[in-house]
């Protein structure tokens, strides 16, 4: 079956440590996005990638960094910089570029926390 | 700059029965689209219902339907016979043109009572 793939499902990090989100799709979408959420609050976008080697910045993209090397993986790196890094992580993908009625396909997420 | 509200940060409901969830929003855009989203406490985010802004009728999705009041800018979530798994969080979402991204709501978290 198609879907987003999210590892690992959780995560602890050190500090001062860079750790690092598997998303990976088999759909053939074109964009992906990843997303933060906090306890009992909404999704912020923190980054988001329409074509492969391409990406942009969300709300909340300090802290964090992305690669898009290949169509099916878009890789999140909390680095060391994120000084509240502890939530839960959504990785999104659509068809292609975000239109008004094209919704997203979640992965099940990960849980990163600070050791 | 978009923005969704939702009010009810929890709300119970008798099963069999039905339940409205609150989502207002705002936007300068003329073109948009609402989603809802349920997320249950494995953490997943389901798709249940979309709304464009021009769409005439109000969605419906099975047991799912939309209220959409669009002078009042507001898109309501309708469940009716409430079951025990539709106990989870519920997010109201907004998509705007110019290429804004997917806005969301803080969330409602229903509890469905046997």
């Amino acid at each position: 079956d198609g879907g987003i793939t999210q590892s690992p499902k959780y995560l602890f990090r050190k500090e001062g440590q860079n750790v690092t989100l598997s998303c990976e799709q088999n759909l053939n979408h074109d964009a992906m996005y990843w997303y933060r959420q906090d306890p009992g609050q909404g999704l912020r976008l923190i980054y988001y990638s329409q074509i492969v080697n391409d990406f942009q910045k969300g709300d909340i993209a300090e802290g964090y960094s992305v690669s898009r090397e290949k169509k099916e993986s878009f890789p999140l790196t909390v680095t060391s910089a994120q000084k509240n890094p502890t939530a839960f992580y959504l990785c999104a993908s659509t068809p292609e570029r975000r239109r008004i009625n094209e919704k997203l396909f979640f992965g099940s997420g990960t849980q990163l926390s600070v050791l | 700059a978009q923005k969704i509200t939702q009010t009810q940060p929890g709300m119970f409901v008798q099963e069999k029965e039905a339940v409205t969830l609150d989502c207002t929003y705002d936007t300068s855009d003329q073109s948009y689209g609402l989603f809802w989203y349920k997320q249950p406490s494995s953490g997943e985010m389901i798709f249940l219902i979309y709304q464009g802004s021009y769409d005439e009728q109000n969605a419906t999705e099975g047991r799912y339907s939309l209220n959409f009041q669009k002078a009042r800018k507001s898109a309501n979530l309708v469940i009716s016979a409430s079951q025990l798994g539709d106990s989870a969080m519920y997010f109201c979402a907004m998509q705007g043109n110019a290429g804004n991204m997917l806005t969301f709501g803080g969330g409602t978290r229903l509890m469905v009572k046997p």
